[in-house]
């Protein structure tokens, strides 16, 4: 089951903060984020684990909610450098499945 | 440090022919996967590998294979190109299957079935 992201898209000004969510019909074990720009791979962000403890980039967190049924990703004082497509992943034993993606842009 | 490499980057196809999309790792990651990337479905798993020599369908297996004989090589093969085939194929790695470890991607391959 591929799980749903929201918003599909957002546009902030440099400096903004802003919060892409995952969401899923089961309980997450863990939930990957990866940063995709146009024309490129998607790129590995950080990986939330079932206990809370991530494993990833330094200025971007993330966090379960009380039934572990969805995640939020947390973007704070964004950069130009932050634009892009941002997806989660949530592994099903040795397959993943990832979101149709959340549109980020930042603008000056 | 070359990371996941795939060749080719680009390639055009006729219906009915066959091809083999490389992918090769040098981090010595157990974990291998193909998947393909349509415009607004974000990525559909393929196939799979956990291990030299084991290999598992993902989402959308039809019309391709693979093989792993190797830890470093995973090539996916189309065995009679379509149109529907036409996308952006990505070769990810990573250290021991997703559950705790993230993925390390290659550039990818834009395939293109006439």
């Amino acid at each position: 089951q591929q799980p749903v992201q929201s918003p599909q898209a957002v546009i902030l000004r440099e400096g903004e903060d802003a919060v892409i969510n995952c969401s899923s019909s089961k309980a997450l074990y863990s939930v990957h984020w990866y940063r995709q720009k146009h024309g490129e791979a998607p790129v590995f962000l950080m990986i939330l684990l079932k206990g809370g403890e991530q494993k990833g980039h330094e200025k971007i967190s993330a966090s379960f909610n009380e039934k572990k049924q969805q995640s939020s990703l947390y973007l704070t004082a964004s950069q130009l450098s932050y634009s892009g497509t941002y997806f989660c992943g949530t592994p099903v034993n040795s397959d993943m499945r990832f979101g149709a993606g959340t549109r980020l842009t930042v603008k000056p | 440090n070359a990371g996941v490499t795939q060749t080719p980057k680009f390639q055009v196809l006729k219906t009915g022919q066959s091809m083999t999309l490389q992918c090769a790792q040098d981090m010595n990651h157990e974990y291998m996967s193909w998947y393909r990337q349509d415009p607004g479905m974000g990525l559909r798993l393929i196939h799979y590998s956990v291990g030299a020599g084991i290999t598992d369908q993902g989402e959308v297996p039809n019309g391709y294979n693979v093989s792993r004989s190797t830890t470093e090589d995973f090539p996916l093969r189309l065995l009679s190109a379509a149109p529907s085939q036409t996308s952006v194929y990505f070769c990810a790695s990573s250290y021991s299957g997703p559950t705790n470890y993230g993925y390390t991607f290659g550039s990818g391959t834009r395939l293109t079935v006439v």
